[in-house]
């Protein structure tokens, strides 16, 4: 079936560094793939998406590469700040319109 | 976002005690979605309906059924809790754009505890 796995579960940034969080994807017709930031106790919420006809995408200090070849995307995150800190999810959309997601990614940003 | 809102917001229960989670939007979406968040494990989708006649099977929803009452409205019930419900739940909504549904807007969870 339709699988997305998201490395790592864990990263632990120093204020000002940069963070990436991979996605691997087993769906070729997968066509839209976003990222959703969980803040503690909060919804998750949009943060960035990309679809497969563009190889990446920014908005200020996040980023979102995709290799459609590889099945991989990835979210970059420069000049990391502590309110970055949450827990982050991809997903992938294939061709019944279901966003499947990864287990996410928890980023702590000490100061 | 407080155009989808979500009751109750915490629940606590006993095992074999029928439950039912609420969902409302005000955003017009046609497409609602319910998913279950445990930690480690991500969010995982439940069911979903496309519009109000349409009710699909998401990738765990034995021990689930959900209920459309209008465009606006996603119930989801459990018939007979289980301890192994006990999780996090989020109601979502997406319009359809002509080439797929995008954004997903969530809704603000229900924390279900089930004894």
């Amino acid at each position: 079936g339709e699988n997305v796995e998201q490395h790592p579960s864990t990263l632990s940034v120093q204020e000002g560094d940069s963070a990436v969080i991979k996605c691997t994807y087993s769906d070729s017709a997968s066509n839209y793939f976003p990222w959703y930031k969980q803040e503690l106790g909060k919804r998750p919420q949009l943060i960035i998406d990309i679809r497969s006809n563009v190889g990446e995408k920014k908005d200020q200090r996040i980023a979102v590469t995709l290799n459609k070849t590889a099945k991989h995307f990835s979210l970059h995150i420069t000049e990391t700040q502590p309110e970055d800190s949450a827990v982050y999810f991809c997903a992938a959309r294939g061709l019944n319109d279901k966003l499947i997601f990864g287990t996410g990614t928890r980023l702590q940003v000490f100061p | 976002d407080a155009d989808v809102t979500q009751t109750p917001r915490n629940r606590i229960t006993k095992t074999g005690k029928r439950i039912m989670l609420e969902c409302s939007q005000t955003k017009g979406h046609d497409r609602m979605y319910w998913y279950r968040q445990d930690p480690g494990l991500g969010l995982r989708l439940i069911y979903y309906s496309f519009d109000v006649k349409d009710i699909n099977k998401g990738e765990i929803s034995d021990g689930y059924s959900v209920s459309r009452q209008a465009q606006a409205k996603f119930s989801l019930s459990l018939e007979s809790a289980i301890p192994n419900q006990t999780a996090l739940y989020f109601c979502a909504t997406s319009a359809w754009t002509g080439k797929g549904s995008d954004t997903q807007y969530f809704g603000p969870g229900t924390r279900l505890t089930v004894l």
